[in-house]
């Protein structure tokens, strides 16, 4: 089945830029999705298809997407971005839907 | 305002039953496929199953087809997760979540979730 490697953690500071990646093979052909987790509750929607910003999520997140990597990036970090990110893709397969690892961010 | 809201968790022995029931309001219920989505206890998350919005398709993760079975009551909005012949390793929380089919499938809302511990 298809396999998404997400870092297991990601540091930076308040006011600086945090990008955490997602890896699969040609994942560049597959819409990605990310999530956020904070501790405690339930996963939000932050990123679908790869680009697109879901209701209520500031323009500081953002998404790209190309040949084996996918990466979400937050510009100025703030407190309140410490969380967990996963990536999901579909795949067309016996498993269709695959998350990622999840990558743990932390904010000094 | 979307709302999902789980029940029906709780402890259970090996080789038992669960069921549970997820309550659906602010959107139309019957126009969107639905899913479940668990999450072990330390661990990352794992969809389990989704359903079509009249119910004739289904859609497991292999480790609970022929165990668990995904329904639906359109007239009730509510969704069900019935879990048979339960396993240790079937512990988690479970979040129903709607799907958001747009170029992929992803998740635009989810409940808060309901912990299922299958311990003796």
């Amino acid at each position: 089945s298809y396999v998404l490697t997400q870092s297991p953690s990601v540091s930076v500071a308040p006011g600086q830029t945090a990008r955490i990646t997602c890896g699969g093979n040609k994942i560049g052909s597959k819409s990605v999705h990310w999530y956020r987790q904070r501790p405690g509750q339930a996963p939000v929607l932050v990123v679908y298809d790869d680009s697109d910003r879901h209701s209520g999520i500031p323009e500081r997140f953002s998404g790209s997407n190309s040949g084996n990597t996918a990466t979400l990036t937050i510009s100025r970090v703030e407190a309140g971005d410490e969380a967990d990110y996963y990536c999901q893709v579909w795949e067309r397969s016996s498993d269709p839907v695959v998350f990622g690892g999840g990558t743990k961010l932390t904010v000094l | 305002e979307v709302q999902l809201v789980e029940s029906g968790g709780g402890l259970v022995q090996p080789g038992g039953s669960l069921r549970l029931s997820c309550a659906a309001s602010g959107f139309i219920f019957s126009n969107y496929w639905m899913s479940w989505v668990r999450q072990a206890p330390g661990r990352g998350l794992e969809w389990v199953a989704n359903i079509k919005q009249d119910g004739s398709e289904r859609y497991y993760v292999d480790s609970v087809e022929g165990r668990f079975t995904i329904s639906r009551d359109n007239a009730k909005n509510s969704l069900y997760l019935q879990m048979n012949s339960l396993r240790a390793e079937d512990t988690a929380v479970y979040y129903c979540a709607r799907d958001l089919r747009k170029e992929g499938i992803s998740f635009d809302y989810w409940g808060q979730g309901t912990l299922a511990t299958v311990s003796s």
